[in-house]
């Protein structure tokens, strides 16, 4: 596989479940990255990491917990999510960073979340 | 707290017209400000970045320019083709405890042929 793959692409659950979703990526990069995008909100930037350390966490709820355990594998653990927390999470790599200064990322294509 | 709006939300030009895109920003602290492009169904392309200390770049047909101070910035298109329809997304980037990233919520763009 090329590029960065995520899975499930889709996924529904409940309230109580525990999920979690999984991206990787096969460009030899060095960080990645976690986003939201909900229909009627703006993007949200959830965490960065890089060199599988965190550089960035935006104030994301604790129901949310990322892993990073190597550089190719990202992890969003879910456990006690809302209704609200519906919608298509992206994962994203990129070669570097420095500071906050996020170089060119390159995008799965999505898990598209729902809550019930 | 950082707020990003963007004006206009959506924007529909004739294809060659010069454009301009705004964002706008709350707290001038910031450490820098991507410009991104979303194509429907897909991820994030970045466009151009402006560190704090700059007040423009440039790549091609566009020309982002930053005013901390006004907390603005903008994005100019020159001589707009169908292929820059997209939504068009600014994202402040603040180290303030911590670097965080707010996007603004996105100008759709529609250049008819």
């Amino acid at each position: 596989e090329t590029g960065v793959t995520q899975t499930p692409r889709h996924l529904v659950m409940g309230m109580t479940n525990k999920k979690s979703l999984k991206c990787e990526q096969h460009l030899g990069h060095n960080a990645m990255y976690w986003y939201k995008q909900s229909a009627k909100k703006p993007l949200e930037l959830m965490f960065v990491y890089s060199l599988e350390e965190r550089v960035e966490n935006n104030s994301v709820p604790s129901r949310f917990s990322p892993e990073c355990p190597n550089s190719s594998h990202l992890f969003l653990h879910l456990h006690t999510l809302q209704p609200e927390d519906s919608a298509l999470y992206l994962c994203a790599s990129s070669q570097g960073t420095s500071g906050g200064t996020y170089n060119e990322q390159f995008f799965g294509p999505g898990t598209r979340l729902t809550v019930l | 707290k950082q707020e990003v709006t963007q004006i206009p939300a959506a924007l529909s030009v004739p294809e060659g017209e010069n454009l301009v895109l705004n964002c706008s920003f709350t707290d001038s602290a910031i450490y820098n400000l991507q410009w991104f492009r979303q194509d429907p169904g897909k991820g994030l392309t970045s466009l151009l970045l402006i560190q704090s200390s700059q007040r423009e770049q440039t790549s091609g047909r566009l020309n982002a320019s930053l005013d901390k101070s006004s907390g603005r910035s903008t994005l100019y298109i020159a001589a707009s083709q169908p292929g820059d329809s997209a939504t068009y997304l600014c994202a402040v980037r603040s180290n303030t405890g911590g670097f965080k990233t707010i996007f603004g919520a996105g100008t759709r763009l529609f250049v008819k042929a």
